[in-house]
């Protein structure tokens, strides 16, 4: 399986762009990238998900370089709501043998917010 | 849609006691997770379920968690008996499939084992 490295911790102040970085030097063709959020006391949280492309929906952007070895992701007007830890995720396929995949959390970056 | 629900919100109970955490996916959901989180070992996967069968059980710790899943609508994880290793928030999590795989995720079940 693919490994992601994340920052422990970084801090934005609100109403700049957050942009949070993943390593995973180590992925493969097929694999793609995710990111999920964990607000405190609450269940994770999709944010978005790439190949190759970079993508962007109402939540956030995902930069995937070239090479698919490293991604950022980009809240582009952080607020106070969006202190959580971030999950940068490659998507693994499991033991079945099928087309199923699971979702292997790390530690994650925890983002603070700062007003 | 009230989006994944689990019950109860929170349990307390004695070592050598029967846990039952229950949940409820998102209506037409194929797929359903049961997830554990601690401080030490972060958020793992313990069993996911398509079409109401087990898929892959290799998370589940040991023999004294099970999970049943006997209808589309409901799916139990159950610890016989629990010890206080046991401790941490359950996650519940359904997705529609492969395809459209994002997985919503129920709001926990804290469990304390004394």
């Amino acid at each position: 399986d693919a490994k992601t490295t994340q920052p422990t911790s970084m801090d934005c102040a609100e109403g700049r762009a957050a942009n949070l970085p993943c390593n995973h030097s180590t992925i493969s063709g097929n694999e793609y990238v995710y990111w999920y959020r964990q607000i405190h006391s609450q269940g994770p949280q999709y944010i978005i998900h790439g190949l190759k492309n970079n993508e962007t929906n109402e939540m956030a952007s995902l930069i995937i370089t070239e090479d698919r070895k490293s991604s950022t992701l980009i809240l582009p007007h952080a607020t106070l709501r969006d202190t959580a830890v971030y999950y940068c995720i490659v998507r693994s396929p499991d033991n079945s043998g099928g087309s199923n995949y699971k979702l292997t959390f790390g530690k994650g970056t925890l983002l603070t917010v700062n007003p | 849609d009230a989006g994944v629900i689990q019950s109860p919100r929170h349990e307390v109970t004695e070592m050598g006691q029967e846990v039952t955490l229950r949940c409820k996916p998102i209506s037409g959901h194929d797929y359903l997770f049961w997830y554990r989180q601690t401080m030490m070992r972060g958020l793992e996967l313990l069993i996911y379920f398509n079409n109401n069968v087990p898929i892959d059980d290799s998370g589940m710790p040991e023999d004294r968690f099970s999970a049943k899943m006997p209808n589309a609508s409901f799916s139990t994880l159950k610890i016989q008996p629990s010890e206080p290793r046991d401790s941490a928030v359950y996650f519940c999590a359904s997705s529609w499939g492969p395809v459209r795989d994002t997985q919503y995720f129920g709001p926990g079940t804290r469990l304390t084992v004394l």
